[in-house]
Parts: structure tokens; sequence; C-alpha cells
């Protein structure tokens, strides 16, 4: 079973400026079945990014997602306040879903 | 649009069996893809649990597989959730979301609000 690492744990950064967010798999993800989804406090998850790249319908283009094998990453380009949330990654493979344990991005 | 609404007891007792229906709008779910279950501890991550296809075909996560049963009622356009044997560590919100293949990509793009569960006596 493959197993994701996010980090860091918590990230604390200013509006405007840019956010980089890790997700490390313990395997190689050969098809690269990687999606990101943002919560805010007391919401349900969004979709932000599928196949590692592409953004969901919707998602401004500062979100952008990269990556392969297993290191990916999310990059907001410049950070807005409502951008503020956990992020967290998830990977689809051998019919079962894993999602990583999550980046809180908190304003400094 | 597709909206997806859970319900169900808020509370259940420990050993006792947890039920939850997800009520879909919006789409069809005897026509395509898989209808998913994912819980959230409180103050915790996200936990996948299981998904059943239109067909009737069910995954399941491996931690959880031999408590949970997932259902589909096409007649009501609902998909149902059975966790048996539940502890104090089952307590979680607990989300109904469509699992849908975006071009050749799997995405969970539609989600429930939520529905808080607690397990206590």
């Amino acid at each position: 079973e493959i197993v994701l690492t996010q980090s860091p744990g918590t990230l604390s950064l200013s509006p405007g400026e840019r956010a980089t967010l890790s997700c490390r798999a313990s395997q190689s993800l050969s098809s690269s079945y990687l999606a990101w989804y943002q919560q805010k406090p007391g919401q349900t998850p969004r979709l932000l990014i599928y196949g590692a790249s592409s953004r969901a319908t919707g998602i401004p283009d500062r979100f952008s997602g990269s990556g392969s094998g297993t290191d990916f990453t999310l990059t907001i380009s410049r950070l807005e306040p409502e951008d503020f949330a956990v992020y967290y990654c998830q990977h689809y493979g051998s019919a079962l879903y894993t999602f990583g344990q999550g980046t809180k991005l908190e304003i400094k | 649009q597709v909206q997806l609404h859970e319900s169900g007891p808020e509370l259940v007792k420990p050993s006792g069996t947890l039920s939850l229906t997800c009520a879909v709008s919006g789409a069809s779910i005897g026509n395509s893809d898989w209808w998913t279950w994912v819980r959230q501890p409180p103050g915790k991550g996200l936990e996948w649990i299981g998904e059943i296809y239109h067909g009737g075909a069910s995954h399941y996560n491996p931690s959880l597989k031999s408590r949970v049963t997932i259902s589909l009622d096409k007649s009501n356009n609902q998909f149902s959730l059975k966790l048996s044997s539940v502890t104090a560590a089952d307590t979680a919100v607990y989300y109904c979301a469509r699992a849908t293949w975006i071009q050749l990509w799997p995405a969970f793009d539609y989600w429930g609000q939520g529905t808080l569960v607690t397990v206590s006596s």
C-alpha cells in the first residue's frame, strides 16, 4: 500500500507570497493518479488538481501542480487571503485511494 | 449541478452499527461513476472508506474492509454506508462524494456537506 507523506506539516506565509507544498509517495506513482484538495475550516474538501497537474473547473490559475514518480508539488503563485487552509494530496491505485496527512497553510 | 446530502443517526453506541445514506441529485447513480465515502476524525485528516460502482462492484479500505458495506439504492438515487462494531475511534465527520474520471484521471469532484457521527454510550 502506498503511503503519501506531505511536508511541511504547517507552512506560515503572508498574502502575496509563493507557497510550495510537497507530497512524497512511498513508491513511484507510474500513472500520476495524484490529486490535490483544499479544505477550509468547517467546510467540505474541494478538488483543486487532478492528474498531478490539471486544474479542476473554476480553480484560479495561481494554483498549479507538478511532479512525477514519487515527488509531487502544489504551488500557489501569489497567496490570497482565501487560500489559507489545509491541503491534502490523494493517490488512486490498485482500486484504493490514499490521502496524505495534510499541510496547513497559515497566515504569518 | 450534482449535489450530495448525507443523513443518518448522529449518535451510535459502541459495538453498534453506523448507518448513513447519501442522497444524490443532478446525476443518476445508476448510469455512471463511482460513489464513495470518506471520513475525518475531529481535528485530523481524511480517510477513504470505500466506493461502489453504478454496476454494483465495490472496493474498500483494507483497514476497514471487515466492517464496511456500501450499497446502492438506484430507485431512490442514493447509496449507503454501514460500518459495524464501531468504537470511539470511528467518531468522525462522514462525507459522501462522487469519484469520477476526468479525462484519464480519477478525482472526487462533488462532495456532501458531511455529517458528524459520534460513537458513545
